[in-house]
């Protein structure tokens, strides 16, 4: 079983559309969690850090359940520029950089 | 600020030759990373440097995967010999504090084994 799960997709959705990316981890050690987007053959980017009390930047919106070991992203409005792979990503406590990446969710906003 | 850089950004090589990445961090930055994306798997961990040192390399799958870092800047990671089941995409990234959680990757350099 991998530590990191997410449902790979990909989600097509239209412009306008609320989108939602569920996540589960494994290891209950985990301290840190993050998701992460890439685009196409490019680099992994930090999109938000996610914390138990819920945060949100703009369209998006993150959440943890650290009971259920769950975590989840919500993105309003998408975008045709939210196309992109998004990447759930774990960090046990004191190992800074060694990040556990789930497989990732394609997402296509379409016009 | 310049980012992290990699290269070469395509390598192809055949089964049982060499090949070597480079990744440059973002100036500054003591720790280095290297991971890797196999085809239809999740980015996993390699190895983690601090400035020259080796902090935590077990993620390296096998003794043909040798990474270097002398001087503590830029970094090497060589693959001899390449199999098959290498291929996928290694990315580097960096961050200025060692624990430190959020870190800047590089675009990756893809590594077909043919």
């Amino acid at each position: 079983r991998k530590e990191v799960e997410q449902d790979p997709g990909p989600f097509n959705v239209p412009e306008g559309a609320t989108v939602a990316f569920n996540c589960t981890y494994s290891n209950s050690a985990s301290q840190s969690f993050f998701w992460y987007r890439q685009d196409c053959r490019k680099e992994p980017k930090l999109l938000m850090s996610v914390y138990s009390s819920g945060n949100e930047d703009g369209r998006f919106t993150a959440q943890l359940n650290r009971a259920s070991q769950y975590i989840s992203l919500l993105i309003r409005d998408s975008k045709l520029s939210d196309s992109a792979t998004y990447l759930c990503v774990v960090n046990r406590d004191n190992q800074g950089g060694k990040l556990i990446f789930g497989q990732g969710t394609e997402l296509s906003v379409k016009p | 600020e310049a980012g992290v850089t990699q290269f070469p950004s395509h390598s192809v090589i055949e089964k049982g030759q060499t090949v070597t990445l480079r990744c440059d961090p973002i100036s500054g930055h003591d720790n280095l990373y290297w991971y890797r994306r196999v085809m239809g798997k999740e980015i996993k961990f390699l190895l983690h440097f601090v400035k020259e040192s080796k902090q935590d390399e077990s993620g390296m799958p096998n003794n043909r995967f040798l990474a270097e870092r002398t001087g503590g800047t830029y970094s090497t990671l060589k693959v001899q010999p390449a199999e098959l089941e290498d291929s996928g995409v290694y990315f580097c990234a960096s961050s200025l504090y060692t624990g430190a959680n959020v870190l800047t990757f590089g675009a990756g350099s893809r590594l077909t084994v043919l």
